[in-house]
């Protein structure tokens, strides 16, 4: 049972560069969210989505896009990598009409 | 600025103590609270959740006490163990927030032998 899949579990930018993090679900949950971890700052939620084809920012949304074009995928872009997005990235899942969230392993992003 | 305000930042006790973690919120909407557990290298993971209409639930060696005009909530872990070592995180969400969380800062316990 996978449960929440992120892709890449490292990665090391350049400032200026793009990349897509990925993360695929497979409990066919229909929320999902993208969330970065940062030390004394807990987890801040960026962008969401209640299904296919649905998106909303979050918290902290700027620098990055969201997609979703199935139920099981939901992608994160960054643009134009800055050294303030260095963080842990973690997506999320949760089923219909659920407030439990079950998260990812995370994706450890350093840019420089 | 931070929903969900936890406290303390770290904390270590022996095996057998009672770490109690502390969180407070502002917003009236929030119907749910979650803590989450996360241990290193790894997602956070729900440990125990209460909604405001009771004011204590307890899961094994876990228990959170709620205090809806204080707008405060706790865990304590009983009888803490090494393994018991991680960070925990406490959370909150509104009723049409299914899955969007607001979350305190973590608290870093450290159970020592």
């Amino acid at each position: 049972n996978a449960g929440v899949t992120q892709t890449p579990k490292f990665q090391v930018l350049k400032t200026g560069q793009s990349m897509t993090l990925q993360c695929a679900q497979d409990m066919n949950h229909e929320y999902m969210s993208w969330y970065r971890q940062d030390p004394g700052m807990g987890l801040r939620l960026i962008h969401y989505s209640v299904g296919a084809g649905i998106t909303d920012q979050g918290e902290v949304p700027n620098g990055y896009n969201v997609s979703r074009s199935t139920t099981e995928d939901f992608p994160l872009r960054l643009l134009s990598a800055a050294p303030s997005q260095t963080s842990v990235y973690f997506c999320a899942s949760s089923p219909r009409l659920s407030t439990e969230a079950f998260f990812g392993q995370g994706t450890r992003l350093t840019v420089v | 600025q931070q929903q969900v305000k936890q406290s303390p930042q770290s904390l270590i006790v022996q095996k057998g103590g009672i770490p109690i973690i502390n969180c407070a919120y502002e917003n009236t909407a929030f119907d749910y609270f979650p803590w989450y557990q996360q241990f290193p290298g790894k997602g956070p993971a729900l440990l125990i959740a209460i909604r405001p209409d009771v004011s204590e639930k307890k899961e094994g060696r876990f228990t959170i006490s709620f205090n809806k005009s204080a707008k405060q909530f706790s865990l304590h872990i009983m009888d803490s163990q090494p393994g018991d070592s991680a960070t925990y995180f406490c959370a909150a969400s509104g009723a049409d927030s299914w899955g969007k969380l607001q979350f305190g800062a973590g608290t870093q316990v450290v159970v020592t032998p």
